[in-house]
């Protein structure tokens, strides 16, 4: 079983709806979670970074973690085609050590 | 902007010939992390240095990969000697103090044949 679990899609959803992204982890000892986004030919770029359970909102995006039940995700309100990327969940245990990404899921946003 | 600068975007060579990919952290950063990038497996951890010494590279084939930081503005990854199923795509990344979220470079994409 790998450390960190996301579904890779794809995932395609019409321009302004609400996309929810997934993943699950095993360790328990991870604290800091990541989101990041990756544009084709481009690397992974970073939309959201939290430490503990509960919300966080950035605009459109909003990120929650669920420790209890080692789960976290990612909203999207809003979506755009300019959304349309590859989104990586990362974990880590120490708050600059290394990361574990999560499959990707390949999100398309079409007009 | 400051960005992490990785050099060649773009290499093919053949099979048993030595690559050298090369990154330069953004300034002031002091931990560097080589990752590869491939559709089965995603994105991987190879190695990380620390103030430039290596922390783990329990991530990397020890006898064909290597990983150096000569200086703090220089981070390296050796390939010798390549194999096609190295084809991949590299990434650097860095990060500076406590609390803080890596920053990663465009990749440099490696077609061995």
């Amino acid at each position: 079983q790998k450390e960190v679990e996301q579904d890779p899609g794809p995932l395609s959803v019409p321009e302004g709806a609400i996309v929810s992204l997934n993943c699950t982890y095993s360790n328990s000892a991870f604290q800091y979670f990541m989101w990041y986004r990756q544009y084709s030919r481009k690397g992974p770029e970073l939309l959201m970074y939290t430490y503990s359970s509960g919300n966080k909102e950035d605009g459109r995006f909003t990120a929650q973690v669920d420790k209890s039940s080692k789960y976290i995700s990612l909203f999207i309100r809003d979506s755009q085609p300019s959304d349309s990327a590859t989104y990586l969940c990362a974990i880590s245990g120490t708050s600059y050590g290394k990361l574990t990404f999560g499959q990707g899921t390949i999100l398309t946003v079409h007009p | 902007d400051a960005r992490v600068t990785q050099t060649p975007r773009h290499k093919v060579t053949e099979m048993g010939q030595e690559v050298t990919m090369r990154c330069q952290p953004i300034l002031g950063h002091n931990t560097v992390f080589w990752y590869r990038q491939t559709m089965m497996q995603g994105l991987e951890l190879l190695a990380y240095f620390r103030n430039r010494a290596p922390l783990d590279d329990s991530g990397m084939p020890k006898d064909r990969f290597s990983a150096e930081m000569p200086d703090a503005t220089l981070a390296t990854l050796k390939i010798q000697p390549s194999e096609p199923r190295d084809s991949a795509v590299y990434f650097c990344a860095s990060v500076v103090g406590y609390n803080q979220p890596q920053h990663f470079g465009d990749g440099t994409r490696l077609s061995i044949l």
